[in-house]
This record gives C-alpha cells, structure tokens and sequence, in this order.
C-alpha cells in the first residue's frame, strides 16, 4: 500500500513569511509523529498525535510552530515568522498505535529553506 | 531524560567486508524499545533492525544483526557482506514509554568498491 507522503518536497520561502507542510500518514494509522532534522544532525521530536486525544506538543520549539490533525488524516505543521534557523528537513511518521512496540513509518519529509 | 548517543560521526568499509556501529543509551526504564534506522540521500527514513529490551536475544535480519548489551546500555549494529546500497547515514532510536522516539546523531556510513 502506499507509504506516509509528505507535501512539498521542497520549500524556500522569505524570512517573515508563514509556511504550512502537509503530511499524509498511512491509512488505519493512529498515531502521527512531527521532527525537525538539522542539516548533519539526528531528528528532534515536535509533535505527537493520537487518534482524536490531545496532541504531546512538548517538542515544538516556539509558538511560531503549530500543528494540526482531523481525526487520523492528514496533519499539517505550520511554522509563522520563519526564521533562518527553521531551514531544515521536517519529517512525518506515522504508526499503527501508539504503544511503545511499533515501529514509525517514516514520510520523505519537506526540505525547508528559509532565505 | 532518555538520551542515545551515537560515538562515530562517519564509518568507511570495504564492500563484501564487516563493519559495526556504535549506540549507547542512557534511560531508568525497564520496558523499551531500540531501533536503527538507514536513510539513503533520498531522506525516506528505512528501518533496518528492532530490539525488544526485554529480549536476551539479538535481533538478526539477514546481513544486519545486533549486540544488544542490557547492563552496559549498548546496541551496536554488524552490517555483514557490506554492499554499495548500504551506503546511508544510519540512526540508533530508542522508544520508551515517552510519545516521541529519540534518536542519536547518526553516523555516516560510506562503502568503498
């Protein structure tokens, strides 16, 4: 079946504007997952959704980033003001629940560039 | 805090030889999971191999195995017969009973021909 897909695959925008990054998770999965990977650097948890729960929004690093699900569909993360120090690659994942036992399937992510 | 670390920023092999990478952790709990995941330059995230903490056994599939080291916080990766495609960065992740899953820095893993 299809995998996590994520949209745009790339993005550069203007330092000050807002940007939005859509994610597609796989279908049935309950739980979606948001990291931001630095250029050379591992992945930083930002987001957490779980089915219609309230999102673990522990990792989102300012009040510049936001996100959102409906239900167990698509998710988008929003990220206003952009700053030269957003430049990165943002990853979705999703998983079949959320229990510690599965794996994360990951998207392709969406290669931010903020000039 | 549960923290991975990842010693080896880059690792070089010979094709058709062995190469090992290197994760500790560092976690209180008793119940988790371990992970190593592969991303080519394409940066889909490939997982690779799984460890349940809670198994004596190390995780094999096929040229991949693992020494999982309970008591010293150490999950190393053995690529076996190392091919050209297994040139990737590679990532150690833990997840625990925490919503998010938290990785090492990587290490870059290049095959010579």
């Amino acid at each position: 079946g299809a995998g996590v897909s994520q949209s745009p695959s790339n993005k550069v925008t203007e330092k000050g504007k807002d940007v939005e990054l859509r994610c597609d998770p796989i279908s049935g999965h309950t739980a979606l997952y948001w990291y931001r990977q630095r250029l050379g650097q591992g992945l930083e948890f930002l987001i957490y959704f779980q089915g219609n729960s309230a999102p673990d929004k522990s990792g989102l690093p300012s009040d510049r980033f936001s996100a959102e699900r409906t239900g167990e569909s698509v998710s988008t993360l929003t990220i206003q003001r952009t700053q030269q120090e957003d430049s990165a690659v943002y990853l979705c994942a999703s998983s079949p629940a959320p229990t510690v036992a599965y794996e994360q399937y990951f998207g392709p992510g969406t290669r931010l560039t903020v000039t | 805090a549960q923290t991975v670390t990842q010693s080896q920023p880059e690792m070089s092999v010979q094709e058709a030889e062995t190469v090992t990478l290197s994760c500790t952790y560092d976690t209180s709990e008793s119940d988790y999971y371990l992970f190593w995941y592969k991303q080519p330059p394409s940066r889909q995230m490939i997982l690779v191999i799984r460890q349940e903490a809670y198994k004596q056994q190390n995780a094999t599939e096929n040229r991949f195995s693992v020494n999982f080291q309970k008591a010293a916080k150490s999950f190393s990766l053995k690529i076996s017969d190392s091919q050209l495609g297994d040139a990737a960065m590679y990532f150690c992740a833990y997840k625990g009973n925490n919503n998010d899953m938290r990785f090492g820095a990587g290490t870059r893993l290049t095959v010579k021909p």
